[in-house]
């Protein structure tokens, strides 16, 4: 069976701060891919990133960067100098390579206070 | 860009009616996914459809149904609504192309309260 867990339920940070949202997942495939998700306020959830369970590189688009690590089943996200515009709900999801479906932790609320 | 549709944001209905939720997706897009968001739950996979007509349950399919008639469109189905469905509803399709771990994407959702 397939589980993730994302132990922060809610992070409150002030602007400008760094944020590092934890996600940690069990599985007993070999083959997989984790994602994160952005749900805003407005509802849709927004895609971010896709890892391979083959590509252990970190991962840097702006603000973002992801830390991946097999050996600790993690994959954590960290947002740097934190605007007000990025408090959302963040979802880590685990998918089977062979499936399609999705396992989507608890998600963490992070509000950023101006 | 992925354009994910659903038909309704907001949505209110009377116990034991017959509810439906439609999501119509413009990407040509073979997997079309239906998923209810509840507070502390996270995401739960209610069904989903990986082709026209076909579909398969997911880890909560009870008290649901589901049709797919066109590959855009996949519709939600309760057959007799109760208040423990009173949830967010997400629609979301992926393609087989591209290989497998293709992103899923996802519409606005519809808040279902049933009264």
């Amino acid at each position: 069976a397939q589980k993730v867990t994302q132990a922060q339920t809610e992070i409150s940070v002030v602007e400008k701060e760094d944020v590092t949202l934890d996600c940690v997942y069990e599985t007993r495939d070999t083959t997989y891919y984790l994602f994160w998700y952005k749900q805003p306020p407005s509802g849709e959830l927004v895609f971010l990133i896709r890892r391979n369970s083959f590509d252990e590189q970190n991962e840097i688009s702006g603000r973002y960067s992801w830390n991946f690590q097999k050996s600790t089943s993690s994959f954590n996200f960290t947002i740097t100098a934190s605007q007000v515009v990025d408090s959302a709900v963040y979802f880590c999801a685990l998918r089977w390579a062979a499936g399609n479906k999705l396992t989507f932790g608890g998600g963490t609320r992070v509000l950023v206070k101006p | 860009d992925v354009k994910v549709t659903q038909s309704s944001r907001y949505l209110v209905k009377r116990t034991g009616e017959k509810v439906f939720l439609e999501c119509v997706q413009d990407m040509d897009h073979e997997n079309m996914f239906w998923y209810r968001q509840d507070p502390g739950l996270g995401l739960r996979l209610i069904y989903f459809s990986y082709d026209v007509k076909m579909k398969e349950k997911g880890d909560i399919p009870e008290g649901y149904s589901v049709s797919r008639e066109k590959k855009e469109r996949f519709s939600l189905i309760l057959e007799s609504a109760s208040t423990n469905q009173t949830s967010m509803y997400l629609c979301a399709s992926s393609s087989f192309r591209g290989g497998a771990g293709q992103p899923q994407h996802f519409g606005d959702g519809t808040r279902l309260s049933i009264l």
